[in-house]
């Protein structure tokens, strides 16, 4: 069955570190791949997303991720995280095919200490 | 531009009961999905209107809940009758289709997290 797995589902790290989320996906043929946030009391929003070319996908406030075909993964980036960055985030997969019904993970909280 | 909105905001109830959530799309976005999560665990796909047609359904739990979408707009989902297990935060998404690249964004209304008693 198709899944995507996030490695870690709390991180806790101290402004101005360094951030490195994990995603794995399991799915054949071509995929459309998503990171997206949800901040505190917010709608889930798109950080960014890989369709095609560039596997270096840079999104808003400073996020990357990174697309490795062969590892079937889709890591999320962040050089110098912010206390601003606290929120839970989802790493998603779709197909050009089927509807582009979402696979998501689980989730990854992130608390940023000031 | 409004963005997809969803109500109630939360809804309460006993087992037993009805529910109805409804989603307001993006206007002129003809793909319609449904999500649910339930506490801890992933955001799942429930089902996928194109315009007023069922495309997917493949994720509705069971026969207790029914998606409408008159007219291609606005999508209903009842819950019928509800159980505790189906508590949880249901969430719409919209997409437009035929465009490059726009087909496969979703943009996401905020939830209706239900909680049943």
């Amino acid at each position: 069955a198709q899944s995507v797995s996030q490695h870690n589902h709390h991180v806790i790290l101290s402004e101005a570190a360094s951030l490195e989320l994990g995603c794995n996906y399991s799915y054949g043929g071509t995929v459309n791949l998503f990171w997206y946030v949800q901040y505190p009391g917010q709608h889930l929003q798109l950080l960014l997303k890989y369709f095609s070319g560039d596997p270096l996908v840079k999104g808003i406030k400073g996020f990357e991720a990174e697309f490795i075909k062969s590892k079937f993964s889709f890591n999320l980036r962040k050089p110098s995280v912010q206390w601003s960055d606290t929120a839970e985030y989802f790493c998603a997969v779709n197909r050009n095919t089927g509807g582009f019904k979402t696979i998501f993970g689980a989730g990854t909280r992130l608390f940023v200490k000031a | 531009e409004a963005g997809v909105t969803q109500f109630p905001s939360h809804s309460v109830i006993e087992k037993g009961q009805t529910v109805t959530l409804r989603c307001d799309p993006i206007s002129g976005h003809d793909n319609l999905y449904w999500y649910r999560r339930v506490m801890g665990k992933e955001i799942k796909f429930l089902l996928h209107f194109v315009k007023e047609s069922k495309q997917d359904e493949s994720g509705m739990p069971n026969n207790r809940f029914l998606a409408e979408r008159t007219g291609g707009t606005y999508s209903t989902l009842k819950v019928q009758p509800a159980e505790l297990e189906d508590s949880g935060v249901y969430f719409c998404a919209s997409s437009q289709i035929g465009t490059s690249g726009g087909a496969y964004e979703q943009f996401f209304g905020p939830g209706t997290r239900l909680t049943v008693l």
